[in-house]
């Protein structure tokens, strides 16, 4: 089982359009939890962190639910400016005292989202 | 600020033939990443440096050697390159090696075909 997991779409909406992804995460030690967004194959871009009370950037916002080890992002009112790839990210806690003392940062697979005019 | 600088943007190797690809940041940052990404899938991580001269296995390190020698570089090697290493490659960095809740600044990729 991959340590996060994502549906990879593609999710096809219209503009104006809400619409939702959910990502999953395995390992409960996980401390740190972000969305990127990558437009064709450039690299990542920071869209959000995600806080364990939620939080709102415009028309995007994140929430954490640790019980279910899983986070989601919700897109308000879909602009076609808005397709590209949304790719969660976790933090995977604190690694074995052998390692060098840094954290992996472990990216899901991408979900495609296609906003239609 | 440049950023994080990755050499060659393009390559294309023969099966067997050795390179590295190469990795530099200007922000004084201590933790390094490299991760590869194939078409449909996310990136995966392939090794990771808290400071100068320490390494950590990610995800997909065989086949690959990482060498960080100084707090600036993180070079990537293919000893002997395999078509299933045809990929594009990401370098990141980030501030501090001890916290958790810093974004990763990513170089541009470079796209390696391996024939």
């Amino acid at each position: 089982r991959k340590e996060v997991e994502q549906d990879p779409g593609p999710f096809n909406v219209p503009e104006g359009a809400t619409v939702a992804f959910n990502c999953t995460y395995s390992n409960s030690a996980s401390q740190s939890f972000f969305w990127y967004r990558q437009d064709c194959r450039k690299e990542p871009k920071l869209l959000m962190s995600v806080y364990s009370s939620g939080n709102e950037d415009g028309r995007f916002t994140a929430q954490l639910n640790r019980a279910s080890q899983y986070i989601s992002l919700l897109i308000r009112d879909s602009k076609l400016s808005d397709s590209a790839t949304y790719l969660c990210v976790v933090n995977m806690g604190r690694p074995p005292i052998s390692t060098s003392g840094t954290y992996k940062y472990i990216f899901g697979t991408g979900t495609r989202l296609k906003v239609l005019a | 600020n440049a950023g994080v600088t990755q050499t060659p943007k393009f390559q294309v190797l023969k099966t067997g033939q050795s390179m590295t690809l190469q990795c530099a940041q200007d922000m004084n940052h201590n933790s390094m990443y490299w991760y590869r990404q194939d078409p449909g899938m996310g990136l995966r991580l392939i090794y990771y440096s808290a400071s100068e001269g320490t390494t950590d296995k990610g995800e997909v390190p065989n086949g690959y050697n990482v060498s960080r020698l100084n707090k600036r570089e993180f070079s990537l090697r293919l000893e002997s390159a395999a078509p299933s290493q045809t990929s594009v490659y990401f370098c990141a960095s980030k501030p501090r090696s001890s916290t958790t809740n810093e974004k990763l600044f990513f170089g541009s990729g470079t796209q390696l075909s391996v024939l």
